[in-house]
């Protein structure tokens, strides 16, 4: 069936390092490919989503590219804040009403 | 507006008993899809409801109901707990069945089953 595969964490960077979340997917037909992130406390929140192949989502300095040569949506930033220390999730949607979501990969960030 | 909201925030039960969990959708939301989240991973779909109609499940038993009221307000039944059923329990509404992009997501319902 169709599945989401991250990157294990916790992911410890030092504030203003560059980050990557590994993300692949597996999937019958051509899904779009999303981030969510989940802060302490709060629920999921949509980060950035792609629809096609090459499309570059991008939201708040993450970015992803749906590689579909590669079943592959990395999650990237230039420089991370202690503020982004979260939960992030990738996830995938064939039918346009139901996302299928990966295990999640915990973030956290040092001063 | 409002956004999605859950209640209640925190649930215990035992094994065997039955238990209801509420979603209020966030304004002008027709559709309204329920996940479980076990602990450490991620969502997993159970169903969703859109206009008070059941549209598409997940693998989930059908111990597991729902309901959706004319508000677009929807209830998660589940009957005959396990253990296995203690997770977080998400609702999203989203403005059309088809828009996974534009889901809401509340901040769940923490259910344990002792």
């Amino acid at each position: 069936g169709d599945s989401v595969t991250q990157m294990e964490g916790p992911v410890t960077l030092s504030e203003e390092a560059f980050l990557t979340i590994n993300c692949t997917y597996t999937a019958t037909g051509y899904p779009s490919l999303f981030w969510y992130v989940q802060y302490p406390g709060e629920g999921l929140q949509l980060l950035l989503k792609a629809t096609k192949a090459d499309d570059k989502g991008s939201n708040k300095g993450f970015e992803a590219t749906y590689r579909k040569e590669t079943t592959s949506f990395h999650l990237e930033k230039g420089s991370v804040q202690v503020s982004d220390s979260a939960v992030y999730f990738c996830a995938l949607s064939l039918d346009g009403n139901k996302l299928v979501f990966g295990a999640g990969t915990i973030l956290r960030v040092k001063s | 507006e409002t956004g999605v909201t859950q209640s209640p925030t925190h649930l215990i039960k035992t094994r065997g008993q039955q238990v209801t969990l509420r979603c209020s959708s966030q304004s002008g939301h027709n559709t309204v899809s329920w996940y479980q989240q076990a602990l450490g991973q991620g969502p997993q779909f159970i169903f969703q409801y859109y206009r008070e109609e059941e549209n598409g499940r997940g693998n989930f038993p059908p111990r597991f109901s729902g309901l959706q009221f004319p508000n677009y307000s929807s209830e998660l039944n589940v009957n005959a707990l396990e253990l296995d059923d203690s997770a977080l329990y998400l609702c999203a509404s989203s403005l059309e069945s088809n828009r996974p992009d534009t889901q809401y997501f509340g901040p769940g319902t923490r259910l344990t089953v002792l």
